[in-house]
């Protein structure tokens, strides 16, 4: 079968930093990616690693490693707006359909 | 601006009406996508098409059929609903292609909240 395994809560304090790690079983492997999802709206696109390593973005960081089958989303300088869900998902296919896993809610609070 | 629109915010329907769940995007994506999310299970992927006329199973089919006359619209059909499809339904749409993130990226729509009485 085909499984993300992440946490389902995590907490903090503002200013502090947080990583939420993704572990994945999948027959196809075409990149990870992160997406946040606030109460009650879409979910958006955070970042994405096809490659082994880090790639940042701004106050968020995405690694990937292949051979462990895992990676993790690193939140840094965390903000109350930071409070959400967020879900990693595999892609076994370029551009074509990702499986996610059940989503951490991140609760940030002062 | 990117956009995917779907038809309703909220919907409430009878338990054995047939539901239409409509869903557009002005992005000229060959990737569409429906999604349920239910609390504690996640995103769990209904169908998708990659192409007009196309459609491939996701996980979780059952109930649900679906129609992709157009590419800018892609539609979710509950042939006869039922109590245990009450949940959100959320639309998705991206290119299709190279490995590269912008062609891996999924747009998604403000999602249908479906309640089946």
């Amino acid at each position: 079968g085909q499984s993300l395994e992440q946490p389902s809560e995590v907490t903090a304090v503002e200013g502090a930093i947080v990583q939420i790690n993704c572990t994945y079983q999948t027959s196809g492997f075409y990149g990870l990616s992160w997406y946040q999802q606030h109460d009650g709206g879409a979910p958006t696109f955070l970042s994405y690693n096809a490659l082994d390593g880090l790639e940042e973005t701004g106050r968020f960081s995405s690694f990937l490693s292949r051979s462990d089958s895992y990676g993790y989303l690193l939140l840094q300088e965390l903000q109350m707006k930071d409070s959400a869900s967020y879900f990693c998902a595999v892609g076994s296919q370029a551009g074509t359909a990702l499986i996610f896993g059940k989503g951490t809610t991140l609760s940030v609070s002062s | 601006d990117v956009k995917v629109t779907q038809s309703s915010r909220y919907l409430v329907k009878r338990t054995g009406e047939k539901v239409f769940l409509e869903c557009v995007q002005d992005m000229d994506h060959e990737n569409m996508f429906w999604y349920r999310q239910d609390p504690g299970l996640g995103l769990r992927l209904i169908y998708f098409s990659y192409d007009v006329k196309m459609k491939e199973k996701g996980d979780i089919p059952e109930g649900y059929s679906v129609s992709r006359e157009k590419k800018e619209r892609f539609s979710l059909i509950l042939e006869s609903a039922s109590t245990n499809q009450t949940s959100m339904y959320l639309c998705a749409s991206s290119f299709a292609g190279a490995n590269q993130p912008a062609y891996n990226e999924q747009f998604f729509g403000p999602g249908t909240r479906l309640t089946v009485l």
